[in-house]
């Protein structure tokens, strides 16, 4: 069966720093772009980043370019978001995608911005 | 950036309804275009790629059609499960963009 699990999820204050991970399983992870998508609460829904599967591309959102960062580690089949620099605006349900057309979901870890 | 912009924003149908969802891209997008469905408290579900493809497990009273710019999600025969938010997808250019979303619910 094809899982993502996210994990790392937390109440940080403006400012801070969390790092999210995304545990894959179930597919072969090295052959797949790989995105985090997020949501806050009530609103729709926002691509923020994804990388290639090499990790060699990497692309994201404007509003969290410069503060955070994709990476992914292929032997442990999991995909990571550092977060930096967190704004209120960042809070928000994130979600680890598969692939551009998104066919696969987590089940989502919630980030709260707040002092 | 390429906006997508869903048409109706919310709807009311009736169990048994036809339902027709509208998705428009600012620019052309050949067929990169995915449909979600996402339900109170849940992470949002594939249902269609590539514009019309459908996704493995999905039933077939989901469709979907179009490209270029213009694209439409068909749900035939909605059942009580159906009633949620339905959102499409572009991934022809970056940053990758989701329409505003269109709540279906029971009239």
């Amino acid at each position: 069966e094809v899982q993502l699990v996210e994990s790392g999820g937390d109440l940080v204050q403006p400012g801070g720093s969390l790092r999210l991970s995304c545990a894959a399983s179930g597919f072969t992870f090295s052959s797949h772009w790989m995105n985090w998508v997020r949501q806050a609460p009530g609103q729709g829904l926002e691509w923020v980043a994804n990388i290639k599967q090499d990790g060699s591309e990497k692309h994201y959102v404007d509003s969290v370019k410069g503060r955070f960062t994709i990476s992914r580690d292929n032997a442990k089949s999991s995909l990571y978001l550092q977060m930096n620099s967190l704004r209120a605006e960042d809070t928000a349900v994130y979600y680890c995608t598969r692939d551009f057309s998104m066919g696969c979901w987590g089940q989502g870890t919630l980030v709260t911005v707040s002092s | 950036d390429i906006q997508m912009t869903q048409s109706p924003s919310s709807l009311s149908a009736s169990v048994g309804d036809r339902v027709t969802i509208t998705c428009r891209a600012s620019q052309g997008i050949s067929n990169y275009l995915a449909w979600f469905q996402q339900k109170p408290g849940k992470a949002p579900k594939s249902l269609i790629y590539a514009a019309s493809s459908l996704q493995s497990g999905v039933p077939s009273k989901f469709s979907g059609s179009g490209s270029g710019t213009d694209f439409t999600l068909t749900i035939t025969s909605l059942q009580p499960e159906d009633f949620a938010t339905y959102y499409c997808q572009q991934y022809g250019s970056y940053p990758l963009t989701f329409g505003g979303g269109t709540k279906v619910d029971i009239k």
